[in-house]
């Protein structure tokens, strides 16, 4: 099984609906992140996460919302789906004093 | 706040032969990493290689080596003997080392490598 798993790993969805995508962790990681990836302009950072107490906002979290249901959990919410929200959603774990982000598979969301 | 920047959105290689990947970024700090990361079209991110700012000497990694020039804040990813396989986009990314702000991947948009047969 994967270290970081994405679910689902695609979706399309339609203008105004609600969706969540979830992110699993097995790495005993304290740190999660959800970054967004869009063509011409790399991985952007939406939310993360220092424990399940701690959220903070990141480059870009206007129309996203976030829960850490647990340490190994960090699900993304967009409350009302619009269409330039179509991207490919990474999110990624670290442990705190570390130097490296492990990475889940991606979930590519589109929006009609 | 640190930026990256890859100025080269699309390169080209013929296979075996060699190919460098450029990178600069904006920072005042003076201890942090610095990472190549690739995309092939299975989208998954893959750790290629990692400087550490401290240390003078270049990474290395099989075929895969950097030229870190931190004066100049450049980040250079050098791909020798490529291969049909290292078809992929790259992305520069940049860590803080600096307590409080050893959380954040800030990442370059990226350059999309084509090797031909």
């Amino acid at each position: 099984d994967a270290d970081v798993t994405q679910t689902p790993r695609n979706r399309i969805t339609k203008t105004g609906k609600r969706i969540m995508l979830e992110c699993s962790q097995t790495k005993g990681h304290d740190r999660m992140y959800w970054y967004r990836q869009d063509p011409g302009l790399g991985l952007r950072l939406i939310y993360y996460s220092f424990d399940v107490k701690d959220i903070n906002k990141g480059e870009i979290s206007d129309g996203y919302s976030v829960s850490r249901q647990a340490q190994a959990k960090f699900s993304l919410s967009l409350e009302s789906a619009i269409p330039n929200q179509t991207a490919l959603y990474f999110c990624a774990t670290k442990q705190s004093g570390a130097n490296v982000l492990t990475f889940g598979a991606g979930s590519r969301l589109t929006v009609l | 706040a640190q930026t990256v920047t890859q100025s080269q959105p699309e390169m080209s290689v013929q296979e075996a032969e060699t190919v460098t990947l450029s990178c600069t970024y904006d920072t005042s700090e003076s201890n942090y990493y610095l990472f190549w990361y690739k995309q092939p079209p299975s989208r998954q991110m893959i750790l290629v290689i990692r400087q550490e700012a401290y240390k003078q000497q270049n990474a290395t990694e099989n075929r895969f080596s950097v030229n870190f020039q931190k004066a100049a804040k450049s980040f250079s990813l050098k791909i020798s003997d490529s291969q049909l396989g290292d078809t992929a986009m790259y992305f520069c990314a940049f860590l803080s080392n600096s307590g409080g702000s050893n959380y954040k991947l800030t990442f370059g948009k990226g350059t999309l490598l084509t090797v031909n047969p």
